[in-house]
């Protein structure tokens, strides 16, 4: 089955450092650009970033550069999100999303079940 | 880079339909035939319905149909059934090489 399955919902602390998880399944997970998109509690989808397992490379939205990081382990087809000092305003639901290829390329064709963070203290 | 702008909800009985707005500017929906629409059933993944303004992916019914004028592109599902009842986001493609999302719409079935 075609599937991104994500790591489980998890609470840290402010200032904690986190990183999360979104596995692919059932296609080649190097030939897609993988996204990184929040939504924060009863609010609307924000695009983060975007990751080419491939290669790594990298590009993200200014409103997040800087404060999160994206990497990926080609071996096990995951790609990864990480936090090196969490904030309150961190809590939200991240989902990661594929990006299509060819003819649906500028669109997120699959997208993971989403992965809850809770930042409290 | 503002978010695309949705109507908070809309609503329509079994068998209607329903147009959802989306709103954006000519950096994004007015410049590009890249528009999408997502559907999400809280708690799962969301799911693609139309993409490149008009297209639907395999699988996904006929019901649901996409349109752009200007700046606005639209989501109509036409013959409401009880499962279309989601939340529904835009979003489009940009001039700065990114993504923008609108801040979804809640569709009731009444």
């Amino acid at each position: 089955e075609v599937q991104l399955v994500q790591s489980g919902a998890v609470m840290k602390k402010p200032g904690e450092s986190l990183k999360i998880s979104c596995q692919g399944s059932g296609f080649s997970f190097t030939s897609y650009w993988i996204a990184w998109v929040r939504q924060m509690p009863g609010k609307g989808l924000e695009f983060m970033g975007i990751l080419y397992p491939r290669d790594s490379d990298t590009r993200y939205s200014p409103s997040f550069q800087g404060h999160v990081s994206t990497s990926a382990d080609k071996s096990i087809s995951t790609a990864y999100l990480q936090w090196t000092s969490l904030k309150s305003s961190d809590t939200a639901m991240y989902f990661c999303a594929r990006r299509g290829a060819g003819g649906t390329a500028d669109t997120f064709d699959l997208w993971g079940q989403g992965t809850m963070v809770t930042v409290s203290s | 880079q503002s978010a695309l702008t949705q109507p908070a909800s809309v609503s329509g009985s079994p068998g209607q339909s329903i147009t959802i707005s989306c709103t954006g500017t000519s950096s994004d929906v007015g410049g590009y035939n890249y528009v999408s629409w997502y559907q999400h059933h809280p708690g799962k993944a969301p799911k693609l319905m139309i993409y490149d303004v008009t297209k639907r992916p395999s699988g996904v019914p006929s019901r649901f149909s996409g349109s752009k004028s200007g700046n606005t592109a639209s989501l109509t599902i036409s013959g409401l059934q009880a499962e279309d009842e989601a939340d529904y986001y835009c979003s489009s493609y940009t001039s700065s090489n990114s993504w923008v999302f609108g801040g979804g719409t809640k569709l009731t079935v009444l």
